[in-house]
């Protein structure tokens, strides 16, 4: 089965610091990658997937199949950057089911 | 757009009693909606897979007859929590897919938290 790990529970950072956030999973075929972002008080919503690859608040990742990691990149962190992240993958044959992250808190400090 | 709405978004209730929670696509259709468990700073567990038209199918260790799902349009599932117990208290919360969509992409709802008293 399909597994991701996120071995940072918390991050903390101070403000115009670079942040990356790491992401490994387990799958042995070609899964597709999102990282998704809550913010306090606030529903999980998608900050980017790895088909797409594209930049969201500053944010990139990209997906290396070698060291299957998706690791999630900003080179200068700002305070409203502060949130829950959470990687997750879903892959084909799975009824688009997502395997989440445990989730990692970023908090960028002034 | 691509809007997912949940109600209640919190509710309460005494031991013994069923609690129903209902998930809605506010502005597109979804033929697959999840129901996720999350535990206070943990992450989301798959519950259940909801099937517009067909039966649920739930993941390993959910019990089916204790949370109840039902998919009955493209923009409509429920959640039916029966004889509801505090250990069942936690944020249940559901996201949808856009049958238009052909990505992997899902879309959250707000979340429910449910206390069991």
């Amino acid at each position: 089965a399909q597994r991701v790990t996120q071995p940072e529970k918390l991050l903390s950072v101070f403000k115009g610091a670079p942040v990356e956030l790491k992401c490994n999973y387990s799958y042995s075929g070609s899964p597709e990658l999102f990282w998704y972002v809550q913010y306090s008080r606030q529903r999980l919503q998608l900050l980017l997937r790895h088909i797409s690859r594209e930049s969201i608040k500053g944010f990139t990742a990209d997906l290396n199949k070698g060291e299957t990691s998706f690791h999630l990149k900003k080179p200068f962190a700002q305070e409203e950057d502060s949130a829950m992240y959470y990687c997750a993958l879903s892959v084909e044959g799975s009824n688009y089911k997502l395997t989440f992250g445990k989730g990692t808190l970023l908090t960028v400090n002034p | 757009g691509a809007v997912v709405s949940q109600h209640p978004s919190w509710v309460i209730c005494k031991s013994g009693t069923s609690v129903k929670i209902e998930c809605r696509s506010l502005d597109f259709q979804a033929t697959t909606m999840f129901w996720y468990r999350q535990f206070p700073k943990q992450s989301l567990m798959l519950m259940a897979t909801s099937n517009e038209g067909s039966k649920a199918t739930y993941e390993q260790g959910v019990e089916k007859d204790k949370f109840l799902i039902n998919h009955a349009s493209l923009t409509l599932s429920t959640l039916t929590v029966t004889s509801a117990h505090p250990e069942d208290s936690s944020f249940y919360i559901c996201s949808a897919r856009d049958l238009g969509d052909s990505s992997y992409e899902q879309y959250f709802g707000p979340g429910t938290r449910l206390t069991v008293t």
